[in-house]
């Protein structure tokens, strides 16, 4: 079956720190991959995706790029900011019998100091 | 255009009472996908519905729990007996159709509905 894996939070950085997590994944398929961001006490919202390898998606100074060859997603911001504080969940949605029902990975949770 | 709604936001039970939750999709959004989040747990996804129809219901628990996405109306989550067990936070999503059929594979999520069993 398809999973995700990302690593283990909290990932505690100082303001305009270079931020780095790392995700990877199995699917029997060629999935889209997905970082989402959650705030606290509110529902998920999509920051970037990527759908076939090689793809780089990138939003408001995030970035990751679809390694199919590693079969990563790893998620990157050069100068993070306060404001960036939340929980990051790595994810996959794989077509299965017409339709995608994603997988997600644990979430990281993000703190980040002035 | 409106999100994907959730009410209500924060629910109480006592133990053995009936949870029903509420998610209204976004507009022209056909598919909606309920997911249940633990304390230091990811998502876990529970049930797949389009209207008037249960697609995928493999994360949902045997007993207590059904859904519903009626013609006209919210799509429902409902919890019969709950137990403090069953005191997390539950997501609603949805997703438009494509032209291949089926759902995209992007998801707007709704704001959550907290459930505590007392």
């Amino acid at each position: 079956g398809n999973s995700v894996t990302q690593m283990e939070g909290p990932v505690t950085l100082s303001e305009e720190a270079f931020l780095t997590i790392n995700c990877t994944y199995t699917a029997t398929g060629y999935p889209s991959l997905f970082w989402y961001v959650q705030y606290p006490g509110e529902g998920l919202q999509l920051l970037l995706k990527a759908t076939k390898a090689d793809d780089k998606g990138s939003n408001k100074g995030f970035e990751a790029t679809y390694r199919k060859e590693t079969t990563s997603f790893h998620l990157e911001k050069g100068s993070v900011q306060v404001s960036d504080s939340a929980v990051y969940f790595c994810a996959l949605s794989d077509r299965t019998g017409g339709s995608y029902i994603p997988t997600f990975g644990r979430g990281t949770s993000l703190i980040v100091h002035p | 255009n409106a999100g994907v709604m959730q009410n209500p936001r924060h629910l109480v039970r006592r133990r053995g009472q009936e949870a029903r939750l509420r998610c209204s999709p976004m507009k022209g959004h056909s598919h909606v996908y309920w997911y249940r989040q633990l304390p230091e747990e990811g998502l876990k996804f529970m049930v797949y519905l389009q209207k008037e129809n249960i697609i995928d219901e493999s994360g949902m628990p045997k007993e207590r729990f059904s859904a519903e996405f009626p013609k006209e109306g919210p799509s429902i989550l409902r919890i019969q007996q709950v137990v403090r067990g069953d005191s997390a936070a539950y997501f609603c999503a949805s997703s438009p159709l494509i032209m291949a059929g089926g759902a995209a594979d992007t998801q707007y999520f709704g704001p959550g509905t907290r459930l505590t069993v007392l």
